[in-house]
């Protein structure tokens, strides 16, 4: 049973256009994490957030964490194609339980 | 930054036949590490944990007879596919988790096995 639900699952836009990825999950994490994947490559790291509201930004990646934490977002300003990619949310309780993942893919 | 090597980075059987995965901490030691499994448009699921020197723990469903792993050194685990069959094929990811002083919740994932069984 995955604990951590993604949407969309799949999205396709345009080079430029923004983009949002949503985490939620019924039960609370101490800590929540973002991956992207690249097929046949494992996941690499984006952020950790921990703090209930907590936003993080990495260049034109911004993350939320839900006051509950619960939930997460990842937004992404001005997609480029180089953005393309798996994206997978992860919550930390004693151990890593992923979500399904959001397959992002930006049209040049 | 940790860097975690799987090896091989695929391979190809035949079924019945017992595959090996070796899945290292290059430069870190490794008290805990962790297997994954991964079809294809899917996600990464949890199938054992495992503790340097002690006996790992498997998830529910993932049989621990088939799925043999040793983590006999803080730098290497490894993970053996016995008697493996086509549906085991599938994509296989280790991640490892330092030693006390690093954050608890931050894991070091290797680049994959690709496992196909004939």
């Amino acid at each position: 049973t995955q604990l951590l639900e993604q949407s969309p699952q799949f999205l396709s836009i345009q080079e430029g256009e923004n983009l949002t990825v949503y985490c939620n999950s019924s039960s609370v994490f101490s800590s929540l994490q973002w991956y992207r994947q690249e097929p046949g490559e494992g996941p690499v790291l984006l952020v950790t957030v921990v703090t209930g509201g907590e936003v993080k930004k990495l260049k034109r990646l911004t993350f939320q964490f839900g006051d509950a934490r619960k939930d997460s977002s990842l937004h992404i300003t001005a997609a480029q194609p180089g953005d393309t990619g798996l994206y997978l949310c992860a919550g930390y309780d004693y151990k890593l339980s992923f979500g399904a993942g959001t397959t992002v893919t930006v049209r040049a | 930054g940790a860097v975690v090597s799987q090896h091989p980075s695929w391979v190809i059987c035949k079924s019945g036949t017992s595959v090996k995965i070796e899945c290292r901490s290059l430069d870190f030691q490794a008290t805990t590490m962790f297997w994954y499994r991964q079809f294809p448009k899917q996600s990464l699921m949890l199938m054992a944990t495992s503790n340097e020197g002690s006996k790992a723990t498997y998830e529910q469903g993932v049989e621990k007879d088939k799925f043999l792993i040793n983590h006999a050194s803080l730098t290497l685990s490894t993970l053996t596919v016995t008697s493996a069959h086509p549906e085991d094929s599938s994509f296989y990811i280790c991640s490892a988790r330092g030693t006390s002083g690093s954050r608890t919740d931050t894991q070091y994932f290797g680049p994959g096995t690709r496992l196909t069984v004939l």
